[in-house]
């Protein structure tokens, strides 16, 4: 079956430095993959996506790398603040499959 | 708003009562998703309107939930008997088409004694 899943559930990096998030999926013929973020007690929030045509997309202290080869994607945030904290989960947008997240903690 | 809003934000019930749970999407949103997220899990897909289509039911766990789109708006998520291990927080999104960026309402925490 379908799935999407993060390769470690938590992680913590220290105020400044950069932090990267990873996600696997299954399907092969998934093209479309968006990052959410969710913060305690809330809903999730979309931070960037990528399509299966691209390697890699920028956003505002964002990026997101794909490899198609090993179904892998990537979020990276730079410059990760304390407002980063939160859960983040990868998602295969057609199918509506999200991974399980990633608890992000930001150290001061 | 110009949000997701669901409603009721907390819902305590006992087990075999029936629940409703609605969902507000932003206006013009021709998409909406219903989600699952057990504590500390990730989101388990439920259904998924799209315009005046069939829903997706796919994900629904069982019989016992269903749920409609009134005028290709407001949606009630229902679930009949409840089980404990219904309790989660229910996680309705909009989206202006299936696939896109989907928007998340606060949830409904249902809590199923």
């Amino acid at each position: 079956g379908e799935s999407v899943g993060l390769h470690l559930p938590t992680l913590s990096v220290q105020e400044g430095d950069n932090s990267i998030i990873n996600c696997a999926y299954s399907n092969s013929a998934s093209d479309y993959f968006i990052w959410y973020k969710q913060e305690s007690g809330k809903g999730p929030q979309f931070i960037i996506d990528i399509r299966s045509n691209m390697d890699k997309r920028q956003g505002q202290r964002v990026t997101v790398l794909l490899n198609k080869t090993v179904k892998h994607l990537s979020l990276q945030i730079a410059a990760t603040q304390p407002g980063d904290s939160a859960v983040y989960f990868c998602a295969e947008s057609q199918n509506f499959v999200f991974g399980p997240g990633t608890r992000l903690s930001v150290l001061p | 708003g110009a949000g997701v809003s669901q409603s009721p934000s907390n819902k305590v019930t006992e087990k075999g009562k029936d629940v409703e749970l609605r969902c507000d999407p932003i206006s013009g949103h021709t998409a909406l998703y219903w989600y699952r997220q057990s504590l500390g899990q990730g989101l388990e897909f439920l259904i998924y309107f799209q315009g005046n289509s069939a829903p997706d039911k796919s994900g629904l766990p069982s019989d016992r939930f269903s749920a409609e789109r009134t005028g290709g708006s407001v949606s009630t998520l229902t679930i009949q008997r409840t089980q404990q291990e219904d309790s989660a927080v229910y996680l309705c999104a909009s989206s202006s088409r299936g696939g896109n960026e989907q928007f998340f309402g606060p949830g409904t925490r249902l809590t199923v004694l």
